[in-house]
């Protein structure tokens, strides 16, 4: 069956450390796949989106990678500060054209502590 | 100048009561959307629309029916509402109604059925 996979576990780090959440997906093959940021009571924000052929992609201390093969996507975000902490979504694009639709991961609480 | 705007913010009503959800967009985009993000989060696509005409609606009850009287608003009606559609409601839009582009989401709509 398709999944797609983050950590449910809240990650908890020190303010200016590198936080590192993870994407994992089984049964799709996307061409994008999107990252958006959550706060409570509000609705999701795009932050990044990254396309298969992009290992890479970088905005200003944000940073995911697009791993087609382990079929995973990291999104790290350096030096970290409180005003970071927030659930974070991966969502990955299923069909193409037209009908092409986002699914979401259930997202992961990044905690930052001063 | 609010993006996407939703009304009502918050929903409280009895089980079999009829309700509606209306939604605006501002920024001249093509395509709209609604989606349910439930008690655990996870946040799934309910329906979308390009250019007032449906182009995905997954399997939700015919009791939500979706209204588009123009391509920059995107309203829902619930009818003989049930416990199980408690949850929060967002509307979004995008350019395109492909994975590639970002979604801008609405404040959300917190729906409780009594």
């Amino acid at each position: 069956s398709q999944k797609i996979e983050q950590n449910s576990e809240a990650l908890n780090i020190q303010e200016g450390k590198t936080a590192t959440l993870t994407c994992n997906y089984t049964n799709y093959s996307p061409a994008y796949l999107q990252w958006y940021r959550q706060d409570p009571g509000r609705g999701p924000v795009f932050l990044l989106l990254i396309r298969e052929n992009e290992k890479e992609k970088r905005k200003e201390r944000l940073k995911v990678t697009f791993d087609t093969t382990l079929k995973q996507s990291l999104f790290h975000i350096t030096a970290s500060q409180p005003a970071d902490s927030a659930t974070y979504l991966c969502a990955l694009e299923e069909g193409s054209g037209n009908t092409g639709k986002l699914i979401f991961g259930q997202g992961t609480t990044l905690q930052v502590k001063p | 100048d609010t993006a996407v705007s939703q009304t009502p913010k918050y929903l409280v009503t009895q089980m079999g009561n009829d309700k509606s959800i209306k939604c605006e967009q501002n920024l001249g985009h093509d395509t709209m959307y609604w989606y349910k993000q439930d008690s655990k989060k996870f946040l799934k696509i309910m329906f979308s629309y390009n250019n007032k005409e449906l182009i995905i609606n997954e399997t939700v009850p015919n009791r939500f029916s979706p209204k588009s009287p123009d391509k920059a608003h995107l309203n829902l009606h619930i009818n003989s509402l049930e416990l199980g559609d408690s949850a929060v409601y967002f509307c979004a839009s995008s350019q395109a109604g492909q994975g590639k582009d970002e979604q801008f989401f609405g404040p959300g709509t917190r729906l409780t059925v009594l």
